[in-house]
């Protein structure tokens, strides 16, 4: 079955860049949407953006300045960059397999399978 | 960014009953409208798309319903693996935006 699985360090120090990677396994990731989801502690789901397999990419404004993400087809992998984080960037972050499916002529988009979450910490 | 509000932010229920959970969106957005389940300390899981269609292996006691701004979540009979918290997540358009999530309890 498809699994997903986030890596990465759990700590990053205020001002630097927090760096994840999103393994796909029972896949291939050259199909499907591919994205980042963050949960800070306590708190809802934010959407961070997402990565189509071809390079496409469609981010969060309000994260838009600071995100950069990518794909590597040869490992089956997918990337999340977050520069110059805050304590305001702690959080669980997930990534999870985008899907649409064509009911009536609508595109209906969805997350149907997602990671189990990575806790990332911004402190000093 | 189009707002999701549901409600209630949380709620007691027993096992058995039917429970119905509420989202609403800012503005209009037809039927693009998922629901997911969370347990504490797990990822979500995905439930149901379009409102109302629901993604294979979820029981049956589960339904949505819903269009334009007002959607509803149901579980008709509620099991013991039923109490987490559920959001509702608007695909209309992005950012695709979540509801601040309806902790479901244990009365």
């Amino acid at each position: 079955q498809v699994q997903l699985q986030e890596s990465g360090p759990g700590l990053v120090k205020p001002s630097e860049t927090l760096s994840l990677t999103c393994t796909v396994s029972g896949v291939s990731i050259s199909s499907y949407y591919w994205s980042w989801i963050r949960q800070p502690p306590g708190k809802g789901l934010e959407w961070i953006g997402y990565i189509y397999y071809s390079g496409s990419t469609n981010y969060n404004p309000s994260l838009k300045s600071r995100v950069t993400t990518s794909v590597d087809t040869s490992k089956n992998q997918f990337s999340l960059k977050l520069r110059s984080v805050t304590a305001a960037d702690t959080a669980v972050y997930y990534c999870a397999r985008g899907l649409v499916t064509t009911v009536t002529k609508r595109n209906y988009y969805y997350m149907d399978v997602w990671g189990k979450g990575t806790t990332v910490t911004v402190s000093s | 960014d189009i707002e999701m509000t549901q409600s209630p932010s949380s709620l007691s229920a027993s096992v058995g009953d039917r429970v119905t959970i509420t989202c609403r969106a800012s503005q209009s957005i037809s039927t693009y409208l998922n629901w997911y389940q969370q347990k504490p300390g797990k990822a979500p899981k995905f439930l149901i798309y379009g409102a109302s269609s629901l993604q294979s292996g979820v029981p049956s006691r589960f339904s949505g319903s819903g269009s334009g701004t007002d959607f509803t979540l149901t579980i008709s009979s509620l099991q013991p693996e039923d109490f987490a918290t559920y959001y509702c997540q608007q695909s209309y358009s992005t950012p695709y935006t979540f509801g601040q999530g309806t902790m479901l309890e244990i009365k």
